[in-house]
């Protein structure tokens, strides 16, 4: 089945404590990307990837990193944590052949930051 | 700055047809897509314009306008099942994905 992996789906952490969110897909989709998800805000992206070795940085990224040493992965990583990064997380990917015009979505993580 | 604008919600009742606009403002376009959330869910493709017209798929269809900017998402013979967030979303420059801030659309029997 194709799909979208992330983990974990919810998370509460404390300020400072460096956490890792995963997503894997099994699609062989070059591009990457990761959201956060705010009340009224939509979804904002906070980086994104073209390929392996290819990263950038999306409207939001302070706080973040991010890597793309596989294909098929590419974890999220805050590195020290803040309560302003209490948010739901989406990672989606797309083939590059339909332009990124169609992302598919992990079904998000939750994370609160004390 | 970038940005993308929906209403913020929209009611109508089961059977009836609805149209959600959105207007964008952005660096570089390289095509509209919306997508649906349910409450508790992920977002989910609904259709992409990267051209000007109409793009039908079911119920569903979508409208592009670039020289306008423009461009809607339109539902027929609503069901409650379409009660739900609706995003519009622009491919800008530098493969960035700019979300507008969705239409919360309720259907009432």
């Amino acid at each position: 089945e194709a799909q979208v992996t992330q983990n974990p789906r919810y998370l509460i952490t404390v300020t400072g404590k460096k956490l890792t969110v995963t997503c894997s897909q099994n699609m062989n989709h070059e591009y990457m990307s990761w959201y956060r998800q705010d009340p009224g805000l939509g979804l904002r992206q906070i980086y994104y990837s073209m390929n392996v070795e290819v990263t950038d940085k999306g409207d939001v990224p302070e706080g973040y990193k991010v890597s793309r040493k596989e294909k098929r992965n590419f974890p999220l990583i805050l590195e020290s944590p803040s309560p302003n990064q209490t948010s739901l997380y989406f990672c989606a990917s797309s083939s590059r052949g339909t332009g990124v015009g169609e992302l598919f979505f992990g079904e998000g993580s939750r994370l609160t930051v004390l | 700055g970038q940005s993308l604008e929906q209403p913020s919600e929209v009611t109508a009742v089961e059977g009836a047809i609805v149209q959600i606009n959105c207007t964008y403002q952005t660096s570089g376009f390289y095509g509209l897509s919306w997508y649906q959330q349910h409450d508790g869910g992920a977002p989910t493709f609904l259709s992409y314009n990267a051209l000007d017209g109409l793009e039908e798929t079911g119920r569903f269809s979508s409208f592009l306008s670039r020289s306008d900017s423009y461009g809607y998402l339109l539902l027929q013979e609503l069901q409650m099942k379409d009660s739900a967030s609706y995003f519009c979303a622009v491919r800008a420059g530098g493969f960035k994905t700019i979300f507008g801030a969705g239409t919360r659309l309720f259907v009432k029997a």
